[in-house]
């Protein structure tokens, strides 16, 4: 089956600094990358995605790139603020779905 | 984006009763529904699959019989912790998938259950 990885498990950036997370996937016939947001007792929400097709994604200061032959993708998060702290889930799609093991990301004011 | 509501937002039960909890997808018609279990600091653990009309697909080491799934229409899933124990206090999140698979797949708010 399909194995994710996330890195990092936490991440703190001071206000206005850009912020990566990375994740990694095995399945080759995953061909759907979505990331959520999830904040503290609320269920996940869709931020961004990409699909296989494409490489590169933006959406005002959140991106989303994708390496298919390498198997790994990534979220970006430029300027960023206070409210962009949570955990972020990264999540690899084919026949099923699977999730990364989150991202605990801080930012400091 | 479509919608998921989930209900109760959270609830407090005695050990040995049951809880049922609703998952409905709002403005589209869900082919199928995940039920999913969230420890703290842990990501999402998939727990069972529900199709429309036919019985749900449990995930290895999920009791059938102690987490029922009851998905009875295209907007209505439930799921029922039988004879909760306080080790089955958790959040439980449900996901509606639309026609196009995985890529329309929306999450609800959670249910937070705990067991006293």
């Amino acid at each position: 089956g399909e194995n994710v990885e996330q890195h990092p498990s936490t991440l703190s950036v001071q206000e206005g600094d850009s912020a990566v997370i990375k994740c990694t996937y095995s399945d080759s016939a995953s061909n759907y990358f979505p990331w959520y947001k999830q904040e503290l007792g609320k269920g996940p929400q869709l931020i961004i995605d990409i699909r296989s097709n494409v490489g590169e994604k933006k959406d005002q200061r959140i991106a989303v790139t994708l390496n298919k032959t390498a198997k790994h993708f990534s979220l970006h998060i430029t300027e960023t603020q206070p409210e962009d702290s949570a955990v972020y889930f990264c999540a690899a799609a084919g026949n099923q779905f699977y999730f990364g093991t989150g991202t605990s990301l801080t930012v400091i004011p | 984006g479509a919608v998921v509501s989930q209900h109760p937002s959270w609830v407090i039960c005695k050990s040995g009763t049951s809880v049922k909890i609703e998952c409905r997808s709002l403005d589209f018609q869900a082919t199928t529904m995940f039920w999913y279990r969230q420890f703290p600091k842990q990501s999402l653990m998939l727990m069972a699959t529900s199709n429309e009309g036919s019985k749900a697909t449990y995930e290895q080491g999920v009791e059938k019989d102690k987490f029922l799934i009851n998905h009875a229409s295209l907007t209505l899933s439930t799921l029922t912790v039988t004879s909760a124990h306080p080790e089955d206090s958790s959040f439980y999140i449900c996901s509606a998938e639309g026609r196009q698979g995985a890529s329309e797949q929306y999450f609800g708010p959670g249910t937070r259950l705990t067991v006293t």
